[in-house]
């Protein structure tokens, strides 16, 4: 069966700083990746997805970036993180077709100080 | 352009009564529709799909959709509420946006309370 793994589960760092959170999945190949940010009380915010290594599409213009590496591996970044960079992130994965439901990690609370 | 509403954003219930948890959608193709679960600092939980077929639909822990094309609904119901059903629930619509790549709309999601 299919798992996805995400961490660290949370995460406190300085304004300034970078960011690495990465995602993996595991039991399926060539799979579309998500990256998701929910903002206290805003819902669910698309940030990047990838439908292939070294393929990132941007949702919204930010401070963050996004890199697939290897098939399975989704990661996100910054150089240099803001305060409104905290919230909770999640990293999805589905098969590419529309009937497909994603499928979600267990998130990655970010807090900025 | 397809959206989803989610009507309430905070519905509470007594334990043992009727859940019901509504979502409106507009799609201009036929829709495929999806109600996620997510508890306090956990992730999003697939309770149930639309896709195509029968328009009742069932999915875990007891919970069931049915979808009314005639009123773009998508409604989720669970005919009696347990505790450990609190939780925010998101309804969303899947849409194309190019080749292989489908991504979902979401609700905004609707924060469930069940009182003892």
């Amino acid at each position: 069966s299919q798992t996805i793994h995400q961490w660290p589960a949370t995460l406190v760092q300085p304004v300034g700083s970078p960011l690495s959170l990465e995602c993996t999945v595991e039991g399926t190949s060539n799979p579309n990746l998500y990256w998701y940010r929910q903002a206290a009380g805003r819902g669910l915010q698309l940030l990047f997805y990838s439908v292939g290594i070294g393929q990132i599409s941007s949702e919204v213009p930010q401070n963050l970036s996004a890199s697939r590496p290897q098939d399975r591996q989704f990661i996100l970044s910054s150089k240099k993180l803001l305060l409104s960079d905290s919230g909770f992130y999640l990293c999805a994965w589905s098969a590419g077709t529309s009937n497909q439901p994603q499928h979600f990690g267990d998130g990655t609370r970010l807090s900025i100080l | 352009a397809q959206s989803v509403t989610q009507l309430g954003s905070h519905v509470s219930v007594s334990e043992g009564a009727l859940v019901l948890l509504r979502c409106n959608y507009s799609s201009s193709v036929p829709p495929y529709l999806f109600w996620y679960v997510q508890y306090p600092n956990q992730g999003l939980q697939l309770l149930l799909k639309y896709t195509t077929g029968a328009t009742l639909v069932k999915g875990i822990n007891g919970f069931e959709a049915e979808f009314k094309k005639s009123e773009t609904s998508f409604h989720l119901t669970k005919p009696s509420a347990h505790m450990s059903d609190a939780a925010e629930y998101f309804c969303a619509v899947s849409r194309n946006s190019g080749g292989s790549n489908y991504k979902l709309t979401f609700g905004k999601g609707t924060l469930l309370t069940v009182n003892p």
